[in-house]
């Protein structure tokens, strides 16, 4: 069995600040990693993936997460936060085996931004 | 909390024939349902988005007479695939807006043999 847990259902920074969601995952195999965003109204843009190179994956807009392996951890950051990365993230595991994919996802947070 | 009940899970079909997959909110009115793909070892794509009463906005790229999509009440929204081939073999997963927040389906494994 596998699960996602996105620890903070809601997140308040400042523009210019640094963004932390924080994601813990369990599986049994070595999963792959992503993280989406979804603003409000649109559907889910990737992020980021992470399926079992670097551990430490560059995405769009300046995030970045990296993978934790010891600590089943798979935080997304950035250094500076815009008005433009309010919205909606989710954390995703997804896993393939012989019957078939699996996809879990984390409950989501909510990044919001003040000017 | 807020349910989407997707079915089924996983499917087999012959090359040709029609497949449909139903996704129901259990305990909300869903007024938009997304609807997307997977391929292996890939991202989810976005197929379309469905509002409840109206035509379904299909992403660039996505057939729309391949990929019907109905959202005739608050509560069920369908895909389609027809004529399906073995391209179309993928995993697609729904997706509801629940308030201010989002929840998902468990996906339905589509194999076109």
């Amino acid at each position: 069995a596998q699960s996602v847990t996105q620890l903070d259902s809601h997140v308040s920074v400042s523009e210019g600040t640094p963004v932390l969601l924080r994601c813990n995952y369990s599986s049994s195999y070595s999963p792959s990693l992503f993280w989406y965003v979804q603003h409000p109204n649109k559907g889910l843009q990737l992020l980021l993936k992470y399926t079992s190179a670097a551990t430490l994956v560059k995405g769009i807009n300046g995030f970045e997460a990296e993978f934790k392996k010891s600590e089943t951890s798979f935080h997304l950051t950035k250094p500076s936060a815009h008005m433009s990365d309010a919205a909606e993230y989710f954390c995703v595991v997804s896993l393939q085996n012989n019957a078939g994919n699996m996809l879990t996802f984390g409950g989501g947070t909510r990044l919001m931004v003040k000017p | 909390g807020a349910v989407v009940s997707q079915h089924p899970s996983w499917v087999i079909c012959k090359s040709g024939t029609s497949v449909k997959i139903e996704c129901r909110s259990l305990d909300f009115q869903a007024t938009t349902m997304f609807w997307y793909r997977q391929f292996p070892k890939q991202s989810l794509m976005l197929m379309a988005t469905s509002n409840e009463g109206s035509k379904a906005t299909y992403e660039q790229g996505v057939e729309k007479d391949k990929f019907l999509i109905n959202h005739a009440s608050l509560t069920l929204s369908t895909l389609t695939v027809t004529s399906a081939h073995p391209e179309d073999s993928s995993f697609y997963i729904c997706s509801a807006r629940v308030g201010r927040g989002y929840t998902f389906g468990s996906g339905t494994r589509l194999t076109v043999v």
